[in-house]
């Protein structure tokens, strides 16, 4: 029974590059969120989607990023022509989102922009 | 003003000590959640509460809903349980996203 899955563990790119991180949540999960943790600070709220529709992108920066959950495969968070600032641990997590408020967390990501 | 705050920030211990960490929280939530985080490592979940007291092992957690007010305890504590400790919270009804406090860095010396 695998655990949220992120891929890949470690990325690095140069500015102006694209990042595509990818999150496979729990089995028999649909509820996906996306968390950003800046070096030495905590963790953020980015986006929640479900299935084919984003619920919350409250935390989204305007520009640059953009996240989907597509009816087949992994919910991929994609930053355009990336900054040093972007470099951060990106985490995501999965709900049943059947009632509870339990969130199982991925190993992250962990972006550096050289 | 956060609208999760935790105390302390560091707490640094010697083995066999009884450790509290506590988080007070500013809004109306649905579920208060205690979250461990080992050096580059990643996020796991020690417990979910609304109301009252959980137990797991040696970690005890505990909520008082009216004074906005949770505490995360640690008994015979011991090297391994140094990490990140982040107290995070539910907010309202029906949100599901996560809103978390800056976390206590917890060190146990032998």
């Amino acid at each position: 029974n695998a655990g949220v899955m992120q891929n890949p563990r470690h990325l690095v790119r140069r500015r102006g590059q694209e990042a595509r991180l990818r999150c496979s949540p729990m089995k028999g999960h649909s509820h996906v969120y996306w968390y950003r943790q800046l070096p030495e600070e905590g963790l953020k709220f980015m986006v929640y989607l479900q299935k084919e529709n984003i619920i919350d992108e409250s935390g989204m920066p305007k520009e640059r990023f953009s996240a989907e959950f597509p009816k087949e495969g992994p919910s991929i968070l994609r930053i355009q022509q990336v900054v040093r600032g972007d470099s951060a641990a990106y985490f995501c997590a999965s709900s049943s989102g059947t009632g509870s408020y339990e969130q199982y967390f991925g190993p992250g990501t962990r972006l550096t922009v050289t | 003003k956060n609208e999760v705050e935790q105390s302390p920030q560091n707490l640094t211990a010697q083995e066999g000590e009884f450790i509290t960490i506590n988080c007070s929280y500013s809004v109306g939530i649905s579920a208060l959640h205690w979250l461990q985080q080992h050096p580059g490592g990643g996020i796991v979940s020690l417990f979910m509460l609304s109301s009252g007291k959980k137990k797991h092992g040696r970690l005890i957690a505990t909520i008082n809903i009216q004074e906005k007010h949770s505490s995360l305890h640690i008994t015979a504590s011991h090297p391994r349980d140094s990490a990140v400790y982040i107290c995070a919270v539910t907010p309202g009804q029906g949100a599901q996203k996560l809103v978390f406090g800056q976390g206590t860095r917890l060190t146990i010396n032998p």
